[in-house]
């Protein structure tokens, strides 16, 4: 059984648009949340983290908004580029050392 | 900073063969070291985790002895697959983290292909 889920495979975004990736968990246990980029046959690089203590955490074009009601996490990319287009992984963890469970990834495409 | 490196970057053997992926921190010390597969439009899934100089700890459903994993110093870690076989194909990721970080700091991959 999934505990994390990307229910969306792809996603295609105008540039300059905003990208919204979604992701669910099923694990209350789950407190601290990570989102990876990556591309091809390359390893995923780690883009943003939020802990379950907080509801949204920023870092430039990258935003992570976390509903722990819900256990719904999503990250948005704003203004969206086309070296956007990757991969997207969510991953949670019980503690911010915990293992990383991943989900399934989003494949965004940003097109010009 | 923060870079890891992994060897070979693709490879292809023959059933039954054995195959060894090394798994280097280029510029930091990783007391722990974890090794991931993932199979086409699938997640990463966690094989195992080995911390430096102890014996690696093993997901549920995944063969220690089939997939052996050595974390003999605190840059390299080895998987080993043994007697591979054509659904051991897959792309296997390692990451790093260094004592008292959060951080997992991927590798970029290797492929494997057992014909």
């Amino acid at each position: 059984d999934q505990q994390v889920k990307q229910n969306s495979p792809s996603l295609s975004v105008q540039e300059g648009r905003i990208s919204i990736l979604n992701c669910d968990y099923t694990n209350s246990m789950f407190d601290y949340f990570l989102w990876y980029k990556k591309y091809p046959a390359e390893g995923p690089t780690f883009l943003i983290s939020i802990s379950s203590i907080k509801d949204k955490n920023e870092d430039g074009r990258f935003t992570v908004f976390l509903n722990k009601s819900a256990k719904h996490l999503s990250l948005h990319i704003v203004p969206s580029q086309p070296g956007d287009s990757a991969v997207y992984f969510c991953a949670a963890s019980v503690g911010s050392q915990g293992n990383l469970i991943f989900g399934k990834g989003t494949k965004l495409s940003v097109k010009p | 900073g923060a870079v890891v490196s992994q060897h070979p970057s693709w490879v292809i053997c023959k059933s039954g063969t054995s195959v060894k992926i090394e798994c280097r921190s280029l510029d930091f010390q990783a007391t722990t070291m974890f090794w991931y597969r993932q199979f086409p439009k699938q997640s990463l899934m966690l094989m195992a985790t080995s911390n430096e100089g102890s014996k690696a700890t093993y997901e549920q459903g995944v063969e220690k002895d089939k997939f052996l994993i050595n974390h003999a110093s605190l840059t390299l870690s080895t998987l080993t697959v043994t007697s591979a076989h054509p659904e051991d194909s897959s792309f296997y990721i390692c990451s790093a983290r260094e004592q008292g970080g959060n951080e997992q700091y991927f590798g970029p991959g290797t492929r494997l292909t057992v014909t």
